[in-house]
């Protein structure tokens, strides 16, 4: 089945110690993207990719970097990591969608829950 | 910026119907999406709307009112399983969508 895949599904890292979590799909969409969830919160846009372009929020830390090496495949590197980046972090795709009446329905992966000790 | 509302937590008895409320602001509006995430996974996709009316599919339907800035889910014939958050995302501007804090639906028999 085509899907989202994310390793691993529990990460734990130590302050300060550089992670990275990756993200794979076989949907063959052009657009990836990395989310950060904390509990009970809204899914927080951190980067997208659309094809090899990469798009970063105004807000994301530098602390956090991201690559796209090819269409199937995503990581996000966590340089140094802090407490306060205990979360999930979600990996989603979509097609290239654009235009009033497009459709952009998004597909995630199962989600990489990290702890920063 | 994009602004979503959403009630936090709604508890509703097996076999009833609940209604999910969503009012946001965008500038621009390019769809709303409702989304179902168990806990501890990934959201998975329920419905879309950007034409103003009732979406139905199965157990569950969605409504927009653009003028109002308005959307609901509505879930009928409740099922313990579909105890989940249900989470609200609007695409603005951009085709990308900004989704709310979501709303934690408890279903007990």
């Amino acid at each position: 089945d085509a899907m989202v895949i994310q390793n691993p599904r529990y990460q734990v890292t130590q302050f300060g110690k550089p992670v990275t979590l990756s993200c794979s799909q076989t949907l063959n969409h052009n657009v990836m993207y990395w989310y950060q969830q904390k509990s009970s919160q809204a899914p927080k846009l951190l980067f997208h990719y659309y094809d090899k372009d990469f798009n970063n929020e105004a807000d994301t830390p530098d602390n956090f970097q991201s690559r796209r090496p090819n269409t199937s495949f995503c990581f996000l590197d966590i340089r140094s990591p802090g407490l306060g980046d205990a979360a999930m972090y979600l990996c989603a795709t979509s097609t290239d969608a654009t235009g009033t009446l497009a459709k952009n329905i998004q597909y995630f992966g199962a989600g990489t829950r990290l702890s920063v000790l | 910026g994009q602004n979503i509302d959403q009630p936090t937590e709604m508890t509703a008895t097996e076999g009833a119907i609940v209604q999910i409320n969503c009012t946001y602001q965008t500038s621009g509006f390019n769809g709303l999406f409702w989304y179902q995430q168990h806990a501890g996974e990934a959201p998975t996709f329920l419905s879309y709307n950007v034409l103003d009316g009732l979406e139905e599919k199965g157990r569950f339907s969605s409504f927009l009112s653009r003028s109002k800035g308005y959307s609901y889910l509505l879930l009928k014939e409740l099922q313990m399983k579909d105890s989940a958050s249900y989470l609200c995302a609007v695409s603005g501007g951009s085709y990308i969508p900004t989704f709310g804090r979501g709303t934690s639906l408890i279903v007990h028999p």
